[in-house]
């Protein structure tokens, strides 16, 4: 079946650090992946995505290429915010039939300034 | 309102409680969801409802009973809960099931806990 695989947090970094949040999935075929936030105290939002090898979804400064070789998604800024304070959730979705979003156990950014 | 709204926020509740939770969408968006996030874990995928029709069902423990009575409102129904059931229950919708972008829309979901 699918899965997402993501690192363990809590991941404490100072303001304007480098950030990578590393991301692996298994799927059949070739899935749409996904980044969601979930900031404290609301909902998981849509930070980035890519539908296929090789794409870059970027948004709010974030990035992420789909490497089908390495079956990796792994979300990178280069210059992190104390409001980038969040959990961040890996996901991905099937690109045929039912599609439900699986997700990553997420993972806790802790920015100190 | 816009957006997905869940209420409770928070619930507390004994056993042999029943009690339910509720989820609407005001986003005119035709699938919703449930989803149970606990510390930890991958978020679980409980129910899915197309057009009000229950498409999907994750081997969810039958104490756990999901209403779709049209497409905007979604309740999860509880009733002997057990403490492991202690989580964050998250609702989500979609414009369709077969929506390539594949974006779902959260609730800020329910704090449940069992005592």
């Amino acid at each position: 079946g699918n899965s997402v695989t993501q690192m363990e947090g809590p991941v404490t970094l100072s303001e304007e650090a480098f950030l990578t949040i590393n991301c692996t999935y298994t799927a059949t075929g070739y899935p749409s992946l996904f980044w969601y936030v979930q900031y404290p105290g609301e909902g998981l939002q849509l930070l980035l995505k890519a539908t296929k090898a090789d794409d870059k979804g970027s948004n709010k400064g974030f990035e992420a290429t789909y490497r089908k070789e390495t079956t990796s998604f792994h979300l990178e800024k280069g210059s992190v915010q104390v409001s980038d304070s969040a959990v961040y959730f890996c996901a991905l979705t099937r690109n045929t039939g039912r599609r439900a979003l699986t997700f990553g156990s997420g993972t806790r950014l802790q920015v100190q300034p | 309102e816009t957006g997905v709204t869940q209420t409770p926020r928070h619930l507390v509740m004994g056993m042999t409680n029943k009690k339910s939770l509720k989820c609407e969408q005001h986003l005119g968006h035709n699938a919703m969801y449930w989803y149970k996030q606990s510390a930890k874990k991958p978020l679980e995928l409980m129910f899915v409802y197309s057009l009000e029709e229950r498409v999907e069902n994750n081997s969810v423990p039958s104490r756990f009973s999901p209403e779709c009575p049209n497409s905007s409102h979604l309740f999860l129904h509880l009733h002997t809960l057990q403490p492991e059931d202690s989580a964050l229950y998250l609702c989500a919708s979609s414009l369709g099931l077969a929506a390539t972008g594949g974006e779902l829309f959260f609730g800020e979901g329910s704090r449940l806990t069992v005592l």
